[in-house]
């Protein structure tokens, strides 16, 4: 069965204090990992999707890093609008369906 | 990236009646959606998938008389939620992806609320 930890749940930083979310995963094959942001009340908007370990995609203040057992965001110098829940989840070769971790809840204070 | 509308936003409606949230994607044809429930704090948790004219495939524990779900067309899937109970309010979100494309694109959500 598809796992997914997120951690920390939730997490408070200062306006350019820079930080990484973890996600770390167990599947029996992996077919990619996904980043979404989801905003209260919204649904998930996504950011990035890694296929391979070793492989990194960057979205303005976003990074995303995959390993072959977890997959790291990092966010350099955030900003409050960036204050959000940052969800991983990873999709098996076998099926299409995303399994979803429980989400960072981040918080930018100015 | 691809738009997907979820109607209604929101709905209120009374224990035992019955009501549909629809799923259309917009700017693309969405050859398999998914239905996805979410409870205060949690994360998302699948309730079924579905491809064009075919019946859904439900996850273990979701009752599929209850939870009716039909993808009639590659732009629009419906959820209808019979005879709704105070358990069932949460948030209902849908995701649509295109042929052999990774990424799943997710509507805005919809709130029940069963009174």
């Amino acid at each position: 069965e598809d796992q997914v930890t997120q951690s920390p749940e939730a997490l408070r930083l200062q306006e350019g204090e820079s930080s990484s979310l973890n996600c770390s995963y167990t599947v029996s094959g992996l077919r990619g990992l996904f980043w979404y942001r989801q905003d209260p009340g919204k649904g998930p908007e996504f950011l990035f999707t890694l296929y391979s370990a070793g492989e990194e995609k960057e979205k303005e203040r976003l990074k995303a890093t995959l390993t072959k057992k977890e997959s790291f965001l990092h966010i350099t110098a955030p900003k409050p609008e960036d204050s959000a829940t940052y969800l991983c989840a990873v999709q098996d070769t076998g099926r299409r369906a995303l399994t979803f971790g429980s989400g960072t809840r981040l918080q930018v204070q100015p | 990236g691809a738009v997907v509308s979820q109607h209604p936003s929101w709905v209120i409606c009374k224990s035992g009646t019955s009501v549909k949230i629809e799923c259309r994607s917009l700017d693309f044809q969405a050859t398999t959606m998914f239905w996805y429930r979410q409870f205060p704090k949690q994360s998302l948790m699948l309730m079924a998938t579905s491809n064009e004219g075919s019946k859904a495939t439900y996850e273990q524990g979701v009752e599929k008389d209850k939870f009716l779900i039909n993808h009639a067309s590659l732009t629009l899937s419906t959820l209808t939620v019979t005879s709704a109970h105070p358990e069932d309010s949460s948030f209902y979100i849908c995701s649509g992806t295109s042929g052999d494309e990774y990424e799943q694109y997710f509507g805005p959500g919809t709130r029940l609320t069963v009174t």
